[in-house]
């Protein structure tokens, strides 16, 4: 079945330290990859996402580029701030039962210090 | 307004009580899912729906029951609730027709509490 792996945390930066988030994923056929980000109190949002081999998301200074060959979509930024304090996870959606659901790696807390 | 509101968003309640969580939305779209969150194990799907009349099981369905009351309303049943089933539940919703390419977006969450 899908899987994700992530790097475990908790993960902690100064500000404008560059970070990355380690993501691997097994899936059958071409999934779609996504991250999400969870900030204090709230629900999930969208941060960005890539539909196919190669394509590079990016959001909010954050990048990830689908990397079919080696079945990896790491998060990246080059300067943290203190406001991207948060639950980082990372999801693929592939065909399953017939339909595409979400499956999640298990989160990597992030924690930026001024 | 959120365009995905959760009630209640906490709850305390004891062992054998029946709970039911509630989810609206406002987005206009067909597809509804139902997530439980814990420490160090991501969210898991516990029921999805592709409109009214297609629900499905997911994950972990055992334990948990849905209703898909009208496309806007999507309510998660505990029958009978037990101490492992504390956890942080969310509702989300996507618009249909997109395939693997769908974002899902997430209400606030409840934070769930079985004494």
């Amino acid at each position: 079945g899908n899987s994700v792996t992530q790097m475990e945390g908790p993960v902690t930066l100064s500000e404008e330290a560059f970070l990355t988030i380690n993501c691997t994923y097994t899936a059958t056929g071409y999934p779609s990859l996504f991250w999400y980000v969870q900030y204090p109190g709230e629900g999930l949002q969208l941060l960005l996402k890539a539909t196919k081999a190669d394509d590079k998301g990016s959001n909010k200074g954050f990048e990830a580029t689908y990397r079919k060959e080696t079945t990896s979509f790491h998060l990246e930024k080059g300067s943290v701030q203190v406001s991207d304090s948060a639950v980082y996870f990372c999801a693929l959606s592939g065909a399953g039962a017939g339909s595409y659901q979400l499956t999640f790696g298990k989160g990597t807390k992030l924690s930026v210090i001024p | 307004d959120a365009d995905v509101t959760q009630t209640p968003r906490n709850r305390i309640t004891k062992t054998g009580k029946r709970i039911m969580l509630e989810c609206s939305q406002t987005k206009g779209h067909d597809r509804m899912y139902w997530y439980r969150q814990d420490p160090g194990l991501g969210l898991r799907l516990i029921y999805y729906s592709f409109d009214v009349k297609d629900i499905n099981k997911g994950e972990i369905s055992d334990g948990y029951s849905v209703s898909r009351q009208a496309q806007a309303k999507f309510s998660l049943s505990l029958e009978s609730a037990i101490p492992n089933q504390t956890a942080l539940y969310f509702c989300a919703t996507s618009d249909a027709g997109q395939g693997a390419t769908d974002t899902q977006y997430f209400g606030p969450g409840t934070r769930l509490t079985v004494l």
